[in-house]
């Protein structure tokens, strides 16, 4: 079956930039989506069609692609930026989620 | 305001029946496909599957595909996700979220606050 693969971690100090990964073989051909979920909330959207931002998002979220990898990049980062962030596509099964990356505001 | 609501924390034997349901708001309930993902404790997100309630149109994840069933009332604008047999390994937290873009290459938001259902002895 398909698969989104991200690293399980990400450490940045405040203020610098992070980069979470999200590869897969189907990227090229279909769009990729980003949610930030904190614990014990609902995952929020905050990145659509790979690299479109949400009204409400702050402005240092921003997304790329290139080839078979999707980013999401987060610049100046804040300490409230902690949580765990998921890619989503998808493949003629439908709907698939990478596995997490846990966002470690150092 | 688009909100979904889902209904609240379930606790539930092995062998036990479960209907969790998802009313939607603020938006054309029959436009829209909703989608179902599954979090186990600890772990990431799980897609399950979508319906249209327009039509009641439904497509499941093939690992979940048999395993529960997805189904909606337009009337009440209200989705859910049911079991006809509860397993221990289905205890996780289960949310719905409305799905924009198209059946095969949308994305969800907003997103329900979650139903969690404990399947314990």
């Amino acid at each position: 079956s398909y698969e989104l693969t991200q690293p399980p971690s990400v450490s940045v100090s405040p203020g610098q930039t992070a980069r979470i990964t999200c590869s897969g073989d189907a990227l090229p051909k279909q769009y990729a989506y980003w949610y930030q979920q904190k614990p014990g909330q609902a995952p929020v959207l905050v990145i659509y069609k790979d690299s479109e931002r949400p009204s409400g998002i702050p402005e240092r979220f921003s997304g790329s692609s290139s080839g078979t990898t999707v980013t999401l990049t987060i610049s100046g980062v804040q300490a409230e930026d902690e949580a765990d962030y998921y890619c989503q596509s998808a493949d003629s099964s439908g709907t698939v989620f990478g596995g997490g990356t846990k966002l470690t505001v150092l | 305001e688009v909100q979904l609501v889902q209904s609240g924390a379930e606790v539930k034997k092995p062998g036990e029946s479960l209907k969790i349901s998802c009313k939607g708001s603020g938006y054309s309930f029959t436009s829209y496909w909703i989608g179902w993902v599954r979090q186990m404790p600890g772990k990431g997100l799980e897609w399950m599957g979508i319906i249209y309630p327009g039509d009641s149109d439904t497509r499941y994840s093939p690992s979940f595909q048999g395993q529960v069933t997805i189904s909606a009332d337009k009337s009440i604008s209200t989705a859910y996700l049911q079991w006809s047999s509860l397993k221990a390994s289905d205890t996780a937290m289960y949310y719905c979220a409305r799905q924009r873009g198209t059946v095969t290459t949308g994305w969800f938001d907003p997103w329900g606050q979650g139903t969690l259902v404990t399947v314990s002895s």
